[in-house]
This record gives C-alpha cells, sequence and structure tokens, in this order.
C-alpha cells in the first residue's frame, strides 16, 4: 500500500522568508516516482517536479529546492525567499511505477505568504 | 500547445440525476486518468484509461465510469448522484500511464 503523509496542514510565512514543506511517504517498491504539484485558488494542479526513487540528488530550480532522503521517507520541498505568488496548496504524490499508474496525493499543505 | 482542457467548468445537478463531464488531453499524450478532489483534501484516483480501455481502477463504486476515444479524450460518467459526489473532478493526461500526469482546471460538480 502506498501512502503519503504531510504532516502540515496550513502554513502561513511573511513575504522573503523561507519555508520548507514536509513530505513523508510509504511504499513498499523499490523503484517509485515522487511529485509535488502546486494548486492555486483556479484549481488546477500545475506540476512542479518528479524524482525516481533511485536519484537522491537534491534539486534546485530557482527559488525551489528539494531534499529526498530515503533513508527517512522524505521528499521535502522548500522556497526560498517566498512571494505572495507562491501562496497555494502545495501536493506531494507518489507512483510505485510498474503496472501502478495512480498518483497517491498527500492532503496538502495550504501556504500563504502575506506582504 | 495546448494543455489539457476540461468542460464544463462547473456543474449543479440534483441527487440521482447522471452527469457527464469532458476532457481533452495535452497534445501528444494517449493517457487520461480522472480524480476526484473533495474539498479541503487531495485527489483520489478514480481510473485510467488507455487505448480506449480502463487500464486502472481506484476505489470507486460501478456508478463511476468512463470512456475513451480514438483521438484520446475522454469522458466521466456518474450515475445516481449522491451529495457525496460533490466535488472537483480532474483530468490528467501523460504518455504513456507511468508518465508525468499534466492536469486540467477542473469540473466543479455540485450535487443538491
Amino acid at each position: 500500500a502506498q501512502k503519503v503523509t504531510q504532516a502540515q496542514t496550513e502554513i502561513s510565512v511573511v513575504e522573503k522568508e523561507d519555508v520548507t514543506l514536509d513530505c513523508v511517504y510509504e511504499t513498499r517498491d523499490t523503484t517509485y516516482y515522487l511529485f509535488w504539484y502546486k494548486q492555486p485558488p483556479s484549481g488546477e494542479l500545475v506540476f512542479l517536479i518528479r524524482r525516481n526513487s533511485f536519484d537522491e540528488q537534491n534539486e534546485i530550480s530557482g527559488r525551489y529546492s528539494w531534499n529526498f532522503q530515503k533513508s527517512t521517507s522524505s521528499f521535502n520541498f522548500t522556497i526560498t525567499a517566498s512571494q505572495v505568488v507562491d501562496s497555494a496548496v502545495y501536493f506531494c504524490a507518489l507512483n510505485s511505477g510498474g503496472s501502478n499508474y495512480k498518483l497517491t496525493f498527500g492532503k496538502g499543505t495550504l501556504l500563504t505568504v502575506n506582504p | 500547445d495546448a494543455g489539457v482542457t476540461q468542460s464544463p467548468t462547473h456543474l449543479i445537478k440534483t441527487r440521482g440525476q447522471q452527469v457527464t463531464l469532458r476532457c481533452s488531453p495535452k497534445s501528444g499524450h494517449d493517457t487520461v486518468s480522472w480524480y476526484q478532489q473533495a474539498l479541503g483534501q487531495g485527489p483520489q484516483f478514480i481510473f485510467q484509461y488507455y487505448e480506449e480501455e480502463e487500464r486502472q481502477r481506484g476505489n470507486f463504486p460501478d456508478r463511476f465510469s468512463g470512456h475513451q476515444f480514438p483521438n484520446y479524450s475522454s469522458e466521466l460518467n456518474v450515475n445516481a448522484l449522491l451529495l457525496g459526489d460533490s466535488a472537483l473532478y480532474l483530468c490528467a493526461s501523460s504518455l504513456g500511464g507511468a508518465d508525468t500526469q499534466y492536469f486540467g482546471p477542473g469540473t466543479r460538480l455540485t450535487v443538491l
């Protein structure tokens, strides 16, 4: 069985602060994929990143960075120098590949960045 | 390059009615997945269609059915609507089932 836990329901920060969103996952598969999606108030899920289980390198994309640690089954997401436009619900998701095609999502973290 | 499109944007139905939601995949994609997102929750997988067949199904009753057309577009049908079916229905497309899924804007269904 697959499970994704996002323990932080809501986070509120002031613009320019750094913020980290936590994601812990459970799977028995050795091959799997992890994702982060952003859902602004409009409702559309916007893809941010995909990571496979064999690649533990951290990734940086502009103000966004991701820390993947298999030892703790975590895939955390950090926004540096947050901006008001970063306000959204962020979802972590897991797919175990093979013949399992579904994404299993966490419950999401609502990030509010105040000016 | 057109992304995933869904119609309608909003829909209001009454209990017991039937509804059909539509999805056109991103250009070049051949696989469509459907998700239900209740308020304050993460999306839940309903099913995935590939080559016009249901390839995988989540934990949803038979009232939820779907179809994929030769042009890869897809429909989600829900029969005998319940109040609990009120949700945002999201369609995602991908190239093959294991590829990254890209989502459409969703259809907000309200059942009264």
